[in-house]
């Protein structure tokens, strides 16, 4: 079945930029966007962009736009999120999360599922 | 308004129901989809559409839509639903998603 596997955790010092990898397997890469969630100790989740299925269109949460990137490598099936200048209030856990939609009656759906385990980023002096 | 709200927390006796609530203008125009998360790992889909369970979600989990208002329904809540539960949807005609504040379900 679809599995994301996301890479291990980081540790940064202020004003350093952290990228953190997202690898698909079980299902189509190419049909699918993937979207980028963050989650601050002890907070809510937080939705951070979505990169569509060939990887040349991006769509950015307002707070993150000029630090954040994502990019896709269609040949290996891994999706990306780069984050610079890193502050201390970006120490969060980091998830990527495969996007599914569709119609129901009048009104559309999104889902995400399933979601990679999370990357730890601690950003620290 | 885009946003999503959701009560922080909410209490259930184990074996009874209860309705976890997402409140948005948005919601009168799409689905609300729902995740669960217990401490140290990633959300889980629970809910998504009007009300469709993923595979392997208990069919005590129940879903609906009214106006602007997004409900889950745990029907014979167990000890094992204790979690956090969050409301999602995407938040109006640009490429953006949003996330409620989350509801801590404690089961006593």
């Amino acid at each position: 079945q679809a599995r994301l596997v996301q890479s291990g955790a980081e540790v940064k010092e202020p004003g350093a930029s952290v990228k953190v990898s997202c690898k698909a397997s079980g299902y189509t890469f190419t049909g699918h966007y993937m979207h980028w969630v963050r989650q601050a100790p002890g907070q809510g989740l937080e939705w951070m962009g979505i990169i569509n299925p060939t990887g040349r269109r991006r769509w950015y949460e307002e707070k993150f736009q000029g630090r954040v990137t994502l990019t896709r490598d269609t040949s290996t099936s891994t999706d990306y999120m780069e984050l610079t200048s890193l502050r201390s209030d970006d120490t969060a856990v980091y998830y990527c999360a495969r996007d599914s939609s569709r119609w129901f009656g009048a009104n559309q759906g999104w889902w995400f599922d399933p979601w990679g385990q999370g990357t730890l980023v601690t950003v620290s002096s | 308004s885009s946003e999503l709200t959701q009560d922080p927390a909410v209490s259930v006796a184990l074996g009874q129901t209860v309705r976890i609530t997402c409140q948005g203008d948005i919601l009168r125009t799409y689905c609300a989809t729902w995740y669960q998360q217990k401490p140290g790992q990633a959300p889980v889909l629970v809910m998504y559409g009007k009300n469709n369970r993923p595979s392997g979600i208990p069919d005590r989990f129940s879903g609906s839509s009214s106006g602007n208002t997004a409900s889950l329904t745990i029907t014979g809540a167990q000890a094992e639903d204790d979690a956090d539960y969050y409301c999602n949807s995407r938040a109006g005609s640009v490429d953006r998603w949003v996330f409620g504040g989350g509801t801590k379900l404690t089961v006593l």
